[in-house]
C-alpha cells in the first residue's frame, strides 16, 4: 500500500460547475477525514467517516457539498454549482482509530 | 474555544541552530497533539505527537514540550537543516465523543532554514 492516494490533483471548473474528488485510503484504515486548506491557513476539517458511516460534518460543508464512502472504501467528494470561494486544497486522510493521521497530496480545485 | 493559536508565523534560522514554535489553546477536552510538516505541493506528514500524561517527548531532532497547567506545547527542532524548510502546523483533538479524531489545526510557520 503506497498511501493515500487523491484524484485529481489538479481541477480548474468554471463557476456553477459541479466537480467531485476521489480519496483512496490506506486499506486496512477504518477512519477517513475531508479537510480543506486555503492558501497560509492550516486546514479545516469538513467530515470524517468510520467506515461507511459519516459521523460528523462541519458547518462550514454547506449543502453543495457532499460527501460519501460506500462500503467503508474509497471516498469521494462532491461540491455542486462551484462558488469561487471553494478554490482550495481539498485533502484527505486516513487513521485506524486511536492512530495518528496519514495525508493525501490533495486535489487543488480552482474555480474561475 | 476550538482554537488553537500558532506563533510565530514565519522563521528564519542558520544551518545548526534550533527552532522554536509555540501553540497555545483554549478547549481543556483536547488531549492529542501532533505535529505536522508540509511541503508544498504536498499534504502535511506527521511528525511528533504528544498526549497530556507526559511533558516531553523527543524523536530524533524533534522535541514537543507540553505544558498542561498553561494549556501550552511547543516544537523544537534542534541543529535546523536547510531540508527542514517547510510549514509545520500544530494541532489537537478531543478524547472522545463524536469528535474523537477530528483535529484542530494552528494558523501554520513558515520555517526557512539558511546554509
Amino acid at each position: 500500500d503506497t498511501g493515500v492516494s487523491q484524484d485529481p490533483r489538479h481541477k480548474i471548473t468554471k463557476r456553477g460547475q459541479n466537480v467531485t474528488f476521489r480519496c483512496d485510503p490506506i486499506s486496512e484504515h477504518n477512519r477517513l477525514y475531508w479537510y480543506r486548506q486555503t492558501l497560509g491557513q492550516g486546514p479545516e476539517f469538513l467530515t470524517y467517516f468510520q467506515n461507511e458511516a459519516q459521523l460528523e460534518k462541519s458547518r462550514l460543508l454547506s449543502d453543495r457539498f457532499s460527501a460519501e464512502r460506500p462500503k467503508g472504501s474509497f471516498s469521494t467528494l462532491e461540491i455542486q454549482r462551484t462558488e469561487q470561494g471553494d478554490s482550495a486544497m481539498y485533502l484527505c486522510a486516513s487513521s485506524l482509530e486511536g492512530s495518528g493521521y496519514t495525508f493525501g497530496s490533495g486535489t487543488r480545485l480552482t474555480v474561475v | 474555544q476550538q482554537q488553537v493559536k500558532q506563533s510565530p508565523q514565519s522563521l528564519i534560522v542558520q544551518k545548526g541552530g534550533i527552532s522554536i514554535i509555540n501553540c497555545a489553546y483554549e478547549n481543556t477536552a483536547f488531549d492529542y497533539f501532533p505535529w505536522y510538516q508540509q511541503f508544498p505541493g504536498k499534504g502535511p506528514a506527521l511528525l511528533i505527537a504528544i498526549r497530556p500524561d507526559v511533558s516531553e517527548k523527543k524523536e530524533g531532532r524533534f522535541t514537543i514540550s507540553f505544558n498542561k497547567s498553561a494549556k501550552q506545547f511547543s516544537l523544537h527542532i534542534m541543529d535546523s537543516q536547510p531540508g527542514d524548510s517547510a510549514t509545520y502546523f500544530c494541532a489537537a483533538s478531543p478524547a472522545g465523543g463524536t469528535s474523537y479524531g477530528k483535529l484542530t489545526f494552528g494558523q501554520g510557520t513558515i520555517l526557512t532554514v539558511h546554509p
